[in-house]
């Protein structure tokens, strides 16, 4: 167990409908990652939070965004959603003080399935 | 951006041998390089790192090896036992810049290692 924690474990919904995804960092953890593994495919980076402040941006599509609330969750928000979209979405974690040499900690990840 | 290169895509060794995977990344700036396994359907676990003023580093039945010039680096297994079959990712986290962490992960290799 890494400490971090996910919700929902898996999420079944509808093409054009919009989906939040929960995340929660590994206690001491002041950064969030978000990351899409489509099937059989490697780990996208998609965007990564910093003490509530967005500080990286990767292939993330305009229908997605995130954030970062003061307690230091994070959620990701998947709109207009297409069946391209399904995937397993997993938030990571870091210390993130020590910048580009942290360690991340994955969470176990949100299986989404767009019908 | 960064690009990180990663073969073989798939590697299947008798159980015993060794198993060797490399990565190759083009951003000269990059300083950390963590390696992760990923059993199916599980998250990626870190599994061993290794920073840029380093040239190898061990633990147990796992080293990595990293030549800063050519820009590369790779995961040695040896005696590879069954439960050593999963996705193994490499990763390339480029310098520091206030927090800011962008991790380009590999494909990924699937390895089996035969009983």
């Amino acid at each position: 167990d890494s400490g971090v924690t996910q919700t929902p474990k898996h999420l079944i919904t509808a093409t054009g409908q919009r989906v939040t995804l929960r995340c929660s960092p590994r206690s001491g953890d002041l950064s969030v990652y978000w990351y899409q593994q489509s099937l059989d495919q490697g780990l996208q980076f998609l965007i990564q939070y910093y003490n509530g402040e967005e500080r990286a941006k990767g292939n993330i599509l305009e229908r997605f965004s995130a954030q970062q609330f003061p307690d230091l969750h994070s959620e990701l928000n998947l709109s207009s959603l297409e069946l391209g979209d399904s995937a397993l979405y997993f938030c990571a974690s870091s210390i993130g003080t020590s910048g580009s040499t942290d360690t991340q900690y994955f969470g176990p990840g949100t299986r989404l399935t767009v019908l | 951006g960064e690009n990180v290169e990663q073969h073989p895509s798939t590697l299947s060794v008798q159980e015993g041998d060794s198993a060797v995977i490399k990565c190759t990344y083009s951003d000269s700036a990059s300083n950390y390089f963590p390696w992760y396994k990923q059993e199916l359907g599980k998250r990626p676990q870190l599994i061993i790192d290794i920073r840029s003023n380093v040239g190898e580093k061990k633990d147990q039945r796992i080293a990595v090896t990293l030549n800063k010039t050519a820009k590369h680096f790779s995961l040695h297994i040896t005696e590879t036992q069954p439960e050593d079959s999963a996705v193994y990712f490499c990763a390339a986290t480029p310098g520091n810049s206030g927090g800011y962490q962008k991790v380009t992960f590999g494909i990924g290799t699937k390895l089996q290692v035969i009983p």
